[in-house]
């Protein structure tokens, strides 16, 4: 089937708004991910859902972020009142198991745009 | 957390040369891996390591866990032009996977 998808792929939105950002893992994947990529930078870890429930949301940077997921499928992470800073690309990736972490399959991303 | 020091940030590369990158760690890592990311999207394994001292090959890519599990490196033999992208070395920190700041390679034709 199909890889990690992620809606949209690009998102403007204004300082102040609230925007959800979704992923649909692969098929039967039960450890979902949530990083953050700011230009030139590395992949920083958000969130890790293993099945519905999240045992490490140790990296979300405030309480504007928070995320979920349902049905051990689909999984949205949505910020309130996005600031300039959260501006990035928001990367999903899911995973087999979550023991390993491997491999971890990323989709294409979620490129905000906060103005 | 754990941090993993990647070097060098960027390069600059004819086609057809050899390019070799590394990532150390202050941590002891029992997994190293490396993705390469193109342009528009997500990060894509390349190699997994999981023994120290392995050396192991992908095509026209190397790569070796250090003996003290706190290093590794990356080779590219005779650079094409669609090795492009930023590499990643990543390792495995309790259900996290934690990322290098990546190496982004450019190959001149």
């Amino acid at each position: 089937g199909a890889g990690v998808s992620q809606s949209p792929s690009n998102k403007v939105t204004e300082k102040g708004k609230d925007v959800e950002l979704r992923c649909d893992p692969i098929s039967g994947h039960t450890a979902l991910y949530w990083y953050r990529q700011s230009l030139g930078q590395g992949l920083e870890f958000l969130i890790y859902f293993q099945g519905n429930s999240a045992p490490d949301k140790s990296g979300l940077p405030s309480d504007r972020f928070s995320a979920e997921r349902t049905g051990g499928s689909v999984s949205t992470l949505t910020i309130q009142r996005t600031q300039q800073e959260d501006s990035a690309v928001y990367l999903c990736a899911s995973s087999l198991s979550g023991t390993g972490v491997l491999p971890l399959h990323f989709g294409n991303g979620t490129r905000l745009t906060v103005t | 957390g754990q941090q993993l020091n990647q070097s060098p940030q960027s390069m600059f590369i004819q086609e057809g040369e050899d390019v070799s990158m590394n990532c150390t760690s202050s941590s002891i890592f029992n997994t190293w891996l490396w993705y390469k990311q193109d342009p528009g999207e997500g990060p894509v394994l390349l190699i997994a390591l999981y023994k120290a001292g392995e050396l192991t090959s992908n095509g026209r890519l190397t790569a070796q866990f250090g003996i003290t599990r706190k290093d590794s490196f990356l080779n590219i033999s005779a650079s094409i032009p669609s090795d492009v992208g930023i590499y990643f070395c990543a390792g495995p920190h309790n259900t996290q996977l934690t990322f290098g700041s990546g190496t982004q390679l450019t190959v001149l034709p």
